[in-house]
């Protein structure tokens, strides 16, 4: 069965420069989220969007922005990067709240590391 | 607002003995639980959910987790433990938005054989 993609699964950059991760999410999903796990810690919730439009927002930094596409992929694009952005991110997908159980489906993550 | 708490950092168990992670909740209204599994550098992993219907859940990987209303919990168990099922676990209830599920802080479980 066809699972969430992540691109690019490794990603190194350094301070200041400007990083963009992409999430494809499962066929029929319309739901997508952004998560941020440096290392040691728990899964922190960046943003969420639901037919192409924000829906949740966490603890997303202001030098971070995402947006979900026509085709439902989504983009999380980070900025001025610093140390603590190295961390892995993980991009999930669901069906909506009416349509699904409410599980998230997650990809294998990408992580990124700036020097 | 629901919330949850895992009381424990890490469990050990040894392998063949039966596993407990516990989990306890506090909501407004009927709770959403739901239990993920994370794996050493992979993705979290859906396991079980509770909606509503019978108390005992059963999922993934042989796990099941008992709804307990009088003691607000939803503790993860699993009759016989493997080696294989060491990793992180996640109780994450579903928030009143309705979208986004928040990840606190999980329970670590070791299973030595």
């Amino acid at each position: 069965a066809a699972g969430v993609i992540q691109s690019p699964r490794h990603l190194i950059k350094e301070k200041r420069e400007t990083a963009t991760l992409k999430c494809y999410p499962i066929p029929r999903h319309d739901t997508v989220y952004w998560y941020q796990q440096g290392p040691g810690q728990d899964p922190q919730f960046l943003i969420s969007f639901y037919e192409k439009m924000q829906s949740d927002k966490g603890s997303i930094p202001d030098r971070f922005s995402a947006q979900q596409f026509s085709d439902y992929h989504s983009e999380l694009n980070m900025s001025s990067l610093e140390l603590g952005d190295s961390a892995l991110y993980f991009c999930a997908s669901s069906l909506s709240l009416g349509e699904g159980t409410g599980e998230l489906f997650f990809g294998e993550g990408s992580r990124l590391t700036v020097l | 607002a629901q919330s949850v708490a895992q009381p424990e950092d890490q469990v050990n168990v040894a392998e063949g003995n039966p596993l407990t992670v516990k989990c306890t909740y506090s909501v407004s209204g009927n709770p959403y639980l739901f239990w993920y599994v994370q794996y050493p550098n992979r993705g979290l992993q859906f396991l079980l959910k509770y909606i509503t219907g019978d108390n005992l859940v059963k999922g993934s990987y042989g796990f099941e987790a008992e709804f307990n209303k009088s003691q607000t919990s939803f503790h993860l168990k699993k009759p016989s433990a493997l080696v294989s099922d060491s990793a992180l676990y996640f109780c994450a209830p579903y928030s009143n938005s309705g979208y986004a599920l928040n990840f606190g802080k999980g329970t670590s479980l070791l299973v030595t054989p």
